[in-house]
């Protein structure tokens, strides 16, 4: 079975501070990876995908994750975080071959940027 | 843009009503989900459907039902509501099987007492 697994569940950090925020899973089969966001009083948003191609991948509000195969990983990153960066962030992981979509999910990290 | 639009964002209920939780989505998608979500524990799947009529239990399926009649609408079912299903209940919807984004509505925050 798979697994998801965020190692921090709060992370408080300054603005214009980088941030990581962690994301291990277990699978014996070849994954997709997803990140997602949760504004306050909001649903979830997608906030970048590795599908397949170059292991780095990048939003369009400069988060960056990087897919690691041999150490099971897909940390969020970025280099300076504003204000309105403070959400919860959710990893989520797919079997490749799935034919449903179906998405595990995370425990959830919630970023709070402070000014 | 797709929208999803979940039919009441605070509902507050007593033990053994029984619910129903709807969610709308606008952009023809096939496949559509229920979660619920609590503190530390991320989100978990409830059920999901891929087809009109058609429904898969998802991880935690206990005490729940669902309805798919129309495409665009998926209702769930708490059919004797109990204190320990008071969560954030999100709906999402995707485009059909094998794509994997999935379009979140704003939540139902259900409170059982």
């Amino acid at each position: 079975a798979q697994s998801v697994t965020q190692l921090d569940s709060q992370v408080p950090v300054f603005e214009e501070a980088p941030v990581e925020l962690r994301c291990n899973y277990s699978s014996s089969v070849s994954v997709y990876l997803f990140w997602y966001v949760q504004y306050p009083n909001q649903g979830l948003q997608l906030l970048l995908k590795y599908l397949s191609g170059s292991t780095l991948v990048e939003s369009i509000n400069g988060f960056e994750a990087e897919f690691n195969k041999s150490q099971t990983s897909f940390h969020l990153r970025k280099p300076s975080v504003h204000i309105s960066d403070t959400a919860e962030y959710f990893c989520a992981v797919s079997k490749s071959s799935s034919n449903t979509g179906k998405l595990i999910f995370g425990q959830g990290t919630t970023l709070q940027v402070k000014p | 843009d797709v929208k999803v639009t979940q039919s009441s964002r605070y509902l507050v209920k007593r033990t053994g009503e029984k619910v129903f939780l709807e969610c709308v989505q606008d952009m023809d998608h096939e496949n559509m989900f229920w979660y619920r979500q609590d503190p530390g524990l991320g989100l978990r799947l409830i059920y999901f459907s891929y087809d009109v009529k058609m429904k898969e239990k998802g991880d935690i399926p206990e005490g729940y039902s669902v309805s798919r009649e129309k495409k665009e609408r998926f209702s769930l079912i708490l059919e004797s509501a109990s204190t320990n299903q008071t969560s954030m209940y999100l709906c999402a919807s995707s485009l059909r099987l094998g794509n994997y984004e999935q379009y979140f509505g704003p939540g139902t925050r259900l409170t059982v007492t």
